[in-house]
């Protein structure tokens, strides 16, 4: 059974970076049949997709974050890492790692809530 | 990015009954569309993909049908454990898109 544990911060300052990461058990990442994603959710937006990134490092983002966001690979510790640059209020939210089976999440972490405020 | 418009945004019901949550692309998808169940403080589970095929484990009372832009999502003999919120997601063009939700409570 694949589970997936997000970490990371629960508070961050506006301008900051935000950092989590995703510790994948149950399953290698290095997998070529799926890819691995981040969606966060909040009251005010929604459900939202952030990026997504492949086995062999591909990542595909959503323009509207794209310019702020970094993501990453760590196959020896099997997880994967989010970066979210020039945080403000808005992009406080749950945030959830996901393992993507034809880019549809089949599996999601617990989530984790990252406040955004001074 | 596609948008995707799911209604109702809120439905009550009753144990035993059936009830159909509709999401409308704003663009032919094909029948790349996902449906998710969220409980409250839970992450989201995947029903559904590619319009109507049953992720594994999930019971065949919940359904989904369409096609191009108009898709739906059928639960029968609703029990209370299936009183939740549901989402759908588009995934055929970059970024997926979720719909805004439905949620589904008690009456």
């Amino acid at each position: 059974q694949v589970q997936l544990q997000e970490s990371g911060p629960g508070l961050v300052k506006p301008s900051e970076t935000l950092s989590l990461t995703c510790l994948v058990s149950g399953g290698s990442i290095s997998s070529s049949s799926y890819h691995w994603g981040w969606i966060r959710q909040s009251p005010g937006k929604g459900l939202e997709w952030i990026a997504a990134i492949y086995y062999d490092g591909t990542i595909f983002h959503n323009p509207s974050l794209r310019s702020r966001v970094s993501l990453s690979l760590d196959t020896s510790k099997n997880q994967l890492s989010l970066g979210l640059g020039s945080v403000t209020a808005a992009d406080t939210a749950v945030y959830y790692c996901a393992r993507l089976k034809r880019s549809v999440p089949d599996y999601w972490g617990q989530g984790i809530l990252v406040t955004v405020s001074s | 990015d596609i948008q995707v418009t799911q209604s109702p945004s809120s439905l009550s019901a009753s144990v035993g009954d059936r009830v159909t949550i509709t999401c409308r692309a704003s663009q032919g998808i094909a029948n790349y569309l996902a449906w998710f169940q969220q409980k409250p403080g839970k992450a989201p589970k995947s029903l559904i993909y590619a319009a109507s095929s049953l992720e594994s484990g999930v019971p065949s009372k919940f359904s989904g049908s369409g096609s191009g832009t108009d898709f739906t999502l059928t639960i029968s003999s609703l029990q209370p454990e299936d009183f939740a919120t549901y989402y759908c997601l588009q995934y055929y063009t970059y970024p997926p898109t979720f719909g805004q939700g439905t949620k589904l409570a008690i009456k």
